[in-house]
């Protein structure tokens, strides 16, 4: 089956810098690519995804990028804000046998810190 | 935020409790999913309920038991937990269809087991 890996499990950075998450996915037939942030006590949402006919997706400091020959996409966040903290998780959808029914397998999340 | 929601917020129950978690959305989504997350792990897919029908069980203990009564509504039934299922059990629900679909997670329920 899928299996995603997500690295780095936690990042720290400085208010204004850049952070970058990187996901690797097993399954090539994986076409569609979720970010999630969970703030602390709160539930996942989406932030940003990423289809498999497309290489890049931009939303004002949040970028995604999708190699699908290396089987890798990364969420990119710019110009970082401390509300910006929170935890990460990539994830890999599979398409069912019948064809619908898409089966998303989450990567292990990166806890990031943005340092006022 | 209403598009899912779940009751309870949080439970505390012994290992020879049955309890239920209910999880409903307003979306109209016509799937809706059973996540464990626990500590230092990532998010489990428990159960998938597409069009009123399970398609997938992850291997998941039969001490868990879904429940799908309509495409509004998802329980989870609880028997005889062991302390290591303790975790936060989330819900989500999408709107099934080709090429992926967002999934919306309810707030959880933090599950204690004693």
């Amino acid at each position: 089956g899928e299996n995603v890996e997500q690295h780095p499990s936690t990042l720290s950075v400085q208010e204004g810098d850049s952070a970058v998450i990187k996901c690797t996915y097993s399954d090539s037939a994986s076409n569609y690519f979720p970010w999630y942030k969970q703030e602390l006590g709160k539930r996942p949402q989406l932030i940003i995804d990423i289809r498999s006919n497309v290489g890049e997706k931009k939303d004002q400091r949040i970028a995604v990028t999708l190699n699908k020959t290396a089987k890798h996409f990364s969420l990119h966040i710019t110009e970082t804000q401390p509300e910006d903290s929170a935890v990460y998780f990539c994830a890999a959808s599979i398409v069912g046998p019948q064809g619908g029914s898409e089966k998303l397998v989450f990567g292990k999340g990166t806890k990031l810190t943005v340092n006022p | 935020e209403t598009g899912v929601t779940q009751t309870p917020r949080h439970l505390v129950m012994g290992m020879t409790n049955k309890k239920s978690l209910k999880c409903e959305q307003h979306l109209g989504h016509n799937a809706m999913y059973w996540y464990k997350q626990s500590a230092k792990k990532p998010l489990e897919l428990m159960f998938v309920y597409s069009l009123e029908e399970r398609v997938e069980n992850n291997s998941v203990p039969s001490r868990f038991s879904p429940e799908c009564p309509n495409s509004s509504h998802l329980f989870l039934h609880l028997h005889t937990l062991q302390p290591e299922d303790s975790a936060l059990y989330l819900c989500a629900s999408s709107q099934e269809g080709q090429g992926g679909d967002t999934q919306y997670f309810g707030p959880g329920t933090r599950l204690t087991v004693l």
